[in-house]
């Protein structure tokens, strides 16, 4: 069975600070895709981040970078600069290459502090 | 902008009533997914439709049924509608049956509320 935890519900930051936002995942494929999804409070998904995971180097995308542990299962996603902006759900995803489904964590909420 | 167009934004309906929710995928996508929000809650997928054909099937309720048209537009049906069916209904789609270099990109979703 394919899982993904996320085991903050809620975290919150300074604006100007780095925060972490924690994911474990259990797959037994050996090829997937690690997604991070933003939920705004207009509801609306977007992609953040995405990591393939036959590379070994962590993806970055400007402020927001992973950091990749395959052989721990896990994908944190690290937020540089927090901006007031980034106050949303933040879900931990994946899916794997012979699949059909992307499976989604239970999401952490984030509140960036002025 | 996603690119995926749902409609309609918000419904509001009685219960034991059948609604109908659409959704139009990127274009060049041919895969369409279907997940719900409730309160609060993470996004639990339904069902999902690659090229006119379902290809895979979560905790989808008998009540609920879904297509895909030549066009590659999709349909949610829902139906007996009960108030626990209220809920941000989202659609995703993606370039390829699985998922290699094909991130979901989501809708704006269709916020149903049954009073």
């Amino acid at each position: 069975a394919q899982t993904v935890t996320q085991s903050q519900p809620e975290m919150s930051v300074q604006e100007a600070e780095t925060v972490t936002l924690s994911c474990t995942y259990d797959t037994s494929e050996n090829n997937y895709y690690l997604f991070w999804y933003k939920q705004p409070p207009s509801r609306q998904m977007i992609l953040v981040i995405r990591q393939e995971a036959y590379k070994q180097q962590n993806a970055t995308e400007n402020r927001f970078s992973v950091n990749f542990q395959k052989a721990a299962k896990s994908f944190s996603l690290k937020i540089s600069d927090s901006q007031l902006g980034d106050t949303a759900m933040y879900f931990c995803a994946f899916s794997v290459y012979t699949g059909n489904q992307f499976y989604f964590g239970t999401g952490t909420s984030l509140t960036v502090i002025p | 902008d996603s690119g995926v167009t749902q409609t309609p934004k918000h419904l509001i309906t009685a219960t034991g009533q059948r609604v109908t929710l659409r959704c139009s995928p990127r274009s060049g996508d041919l895969s369409v997914y279907w997940y719900q929000q409730s309160l609060d809650q993470g996004l639990q997928f339904l069902i999902q439709y690659y090229n006119g054909e379902e290809r895979a099937k979560g905790n989808i309720l008998e009540r609920f049924s879904a297509q895909q048209f030549p066009d590659l537009h999709s349909e949610l049906n829902l139906s007996s509608l009960e108030l626990g069916d209220s809920a941000l209904y989202f659609c995703a789609s993606s370039v390829a049956g699985d998922h290699r270099n094909s991130p979901l990109h989501f809708g704006n979703g269709t916020r149903l509320t049954v009073t």
